[in-house]
């Protein structure tokens, strides 16, 4: 089953401007991570936030937890056309070294 | 490149075959995790090993199995193959740290016929 879901499903924006995209989960989490996907390939991990946190940046990047409302953000600032691909937001519960619990995802596309 | 390979890249089989993916991870790690993406099911935990035993369960069907060598490759076993088991299929590992993250390789690219 899904625990997290991304909104929006789908998002295109032109090159230069920021994408914002947001994960909604269900249960209790020990770390959220977000992961970047492009056209059906491989899982890139770009960032993992623990539940203890509510900030974390890197490079472009910038994600958000708030564990009270059980979400999380990811902001990718100045986006390139490289940046489209699919996002998903993945939670591990428990210890935190169980397998990951998915969303459905977010497909960005940056128009040049 | 994540460090984590997968092999084949691509499988054509038909229904009722038996197939048997392959995956190495990352030097160091001993935690491997098998992932299913489908369209109707996105992406799906199948189940993970750590250090050559099996350590937690996802949505793995009893037809799938998977073993983890003391080399740390594992292989993901899909028999009696159906139509609807046609999907990527992924590896992940992880250094089995407290807040772990997986890195994934590039994936399996089942069609089933």
């Amino acid at each position: 089953s899904q625990q997290g879901e991304e909104d929006p499903q789908a998002l295109s924006i032109q090159e230069g401007e920021n994408a914002t995209m947001n994960c909604s989960y269900k249960t209790s989490i020990n770390n959220l991570q977000w992961y970047r996907q492009n056209s059906g390939r491989g899982l890139v991990h770009l960032i993992l936030i623990r539940s203890n946190e509510r900030e974390k940046h890197s490079g472009r990047l910038r994600v958000t937890l708030d564990t009270s409302k059980k979400s999380s953000s990811l902001l990718i600032t100045a986006s390139r056309a490289a940046d489209t691909a699919s996002y998903f937001c993945a939670t591990a519960s428990g210890g935190g070294a169980d397998g990951l619990t998915f969303g459905k995802g977010t497909h960005l596309i940056i128009q040049p | 490149d994540s460090g984590v390979t997968q092999t084949p890249k691509h499988l054509i089989t038909a229904t009722g075959q038996r197939v048997t993916l392959r995956c190495s991870p990352r030097s160091g790690d001993l935690s491997v995790y098998w992932y299913q993406q489908s369209l109707d099911q996105g992406l799906q935990f199948l189940i993970q090993y750590y250090n050559g035993e099996e350590r937690a369960k996802g949505n793995i069907l009893e037809r799938f199995s998977a073993q983890q060598f003391p080399d740390l490759h594992s292989e993901l076993n899909l028999s009696s193959l159906e139509l609807g088991d046609s999907a990527l299929y992924f590896c992940a590992s992880s250094s089995q740290t407290v807040y772990n993250e997986q890195f994934f390789g590039p994936g399996t690219r089942l069609t089933v016929l």
